[in-house]
């Protein structure tokens, strides 16, 4: 199972809303990974867990809350968004050996906020 | 700073023309080095990758070797097809400051039948 499984698939939501995206993988993974995708641009970097805690957060605003509640599993809480936090927003996951670095992503929660 | 510099586009082809898309990178250490492809829509998939100089990473045709000497992780295809339609993306990860992957800005491709 080479799967990363993100739900839902699509969102939308006004900016008073809260809401959590969801993310699972089953390979084994010790690092998940949150990162958002605007339209033609590359993959922006979020957040990354390693061992479920958190070890990377490249100053995102506070309306954007991660949580790994275990090794499998991968949340992204939103609240107050604001319309230009619409994107695609996808989740990877990777092992944690120097040779075997590659992400695996899934297939992103493309959000609109109203 | 680790960086990827990929060739800009659109590249628009013939189907069965040859491709080639350029990345050079700038890291310290050793990097892993990737290509990955993202259809309209859809997430990012691994196409290939390559660990260490002169590897050379291979999958449905594509091609590319990893060459410490000048940076560079060219993306090759022999025949294109009109499914090859897509982004490509050039990335590095596994060097210093964690397992972060590091993209290119994306090179789209379009496929003519």
């Amino acid at each position: 199972d080479t799967e990363v499984t993100q739900t839902p698939k699509h969102l939308v939501m006004g900016m008073t809303n809260k809401k959590s995206l969801k993310c699972e993988q089953h390979m084994g993974h010790r690092a998940m990974y949150w990162y958002k995708q605007k339209a033609k641009k590359p993959p922006e970097l979020m957040f990354v867990y390693s061992y479920e805690k958190l070890s990377i957060n490249e100053s995102v605003p506070s309306r954007f809350s991660p949580e790994c509640p275990n090794s499998s599993l991968l949340n992204l809480h939103l609240h107050a968004l604001q319309p230009e936090d619409s994107a695609l927003y996808l989740c990877a996951s990777s092992q944690l050996r120097g040779d075997k670095t590659e992400a695996f992503f899934g297939q992103g929660t493309r959000l609109t906020v109203v | 700073g680790n960086s990827v510099t990929q060739m800009e586009g659109p590249v628009t082809l013939s189907e069965e023309a040859f491709l080639t898309i350029n990345c050079t990178y700038t890291a310290t250490g050793y990097p892993s080095l990737f290509w990955y492809v993202q259809y309209p829509g859809e997430g990012l998939q691994l196409l290939l990758k390559a660990t260490k100089a002169d590897d050379k990473g291979s999958n449905k045709g594509f091609e590319a070797t990893y060459r410490k000497e000048t940076t560079s992780f060219h993306l090759e295809k022999g025949s294109v097809q009109v499914s090859d339609s897509a982004v490509y993306f050039c990335a590095l990860s596994g060097i210093t400051g964690g397992f972060k992957t590091i993209f290119g800005a994306g090179t789209r491709l379009f496929v003519k039948a």
